[in-house]
């Protein structure tokens, strides 16, 4: 099993643009999220998906969109990129909610100049 | 909303000294998470507490929960190189539908 995988690892984009973050996971897992991490902060959540078709937000969702049409995929959409976007991102996955562990991506690093 | 808070939020300590981080919770906790992530990559699960006063250990990792004070500790025994990283707790809400991640703990063991 690959886990959970993102794309691409670096990306540096200019204010105004806009890009599409990549999750898969092959562990036919239910709930998907994405986290951003601020320099020596902790994380934060996006967005989260409890299954195919179903999305909620999280914490911080303004500035972003998602879209889950299948149980692998759960991509991240940056739309008007600011520079309050520079962070690290990360999609997680697990079985179902409550009292499982979560399993995370290595992570996309995200400039915004 | 729930919020944790980690300290100490840096940490330094002599190879083979033992160490003791704390997540401290605003709310109840429902379950909390240890994760440790290397800089600049992923976070590895370490250990989930569900129970107040549950303790679990893990080569030489231990963490507990002390649900009455809304607070748990991750502690390290006889600290190696290889322990060096960010080591960061999660809470579950009462839904159990999302994690809130405390600010971190940056620990370097020197050699």
């Amino acid at each position: 099993n690959a886990g959970v995988t993102q794309t691409p690892k670096f990306r540096i984009l200019k204010i105004g643009q806009s890009m599409t973050l990549q999750c898969t996971q092959d562990m036919n897992h239910n709930y998907m999220y994405w986290y951003r991490q601020d320099p020596g902060m902790g994380l934060k959540l996006i967005y989260y998906s409890v299954g195919a078709g179903i999305t909620d937000k999280g914490e911080v969702p303004n500035g972003y969109n998602v879209s889950r049409s299948t149980t692998e995929d759960f991509p991240l959409r940056l739309e008007l990129a600011a520079p309050s976007q520079t962070s690290v991102y990360f999609c997680a996955s697990s079985y179902t909610r409550g009292l499982y562990e979560q399993y995370f991506g290595p992570g996309t690093r995200l400039t915004v100049t | 909303s729930q919020e944790l808070e980690q300290s100490p939020q840096s940490l330094i300590v002599q190879e083979g000294k033992n160490l003791t981080i704390n997540c401290t919770s605003s709310k109840t906790l429902y379950g909390l998470y240890w994760y440790k992530q290397k800089y600049g990559e992923g976070l590895i699960f370490l250990m989930m507490l569900q129970k107040g006063g549950e303790e679990k250990s893990h080569e030489k990792i231990t963490a507990k929960l002390d649900e009455k004070k809304q607070q748990s500790s991750l502690h390290i025994t006889a600290s190696q190189p290889s322990h060096a990283g960010i080591y960061l707790c999660g809470a579950d809400n009462n839904a159990g539908n999302m994690l809130t991640f405390g600010g971190g703990t940056r620990l370097m063991v020197k050699p």
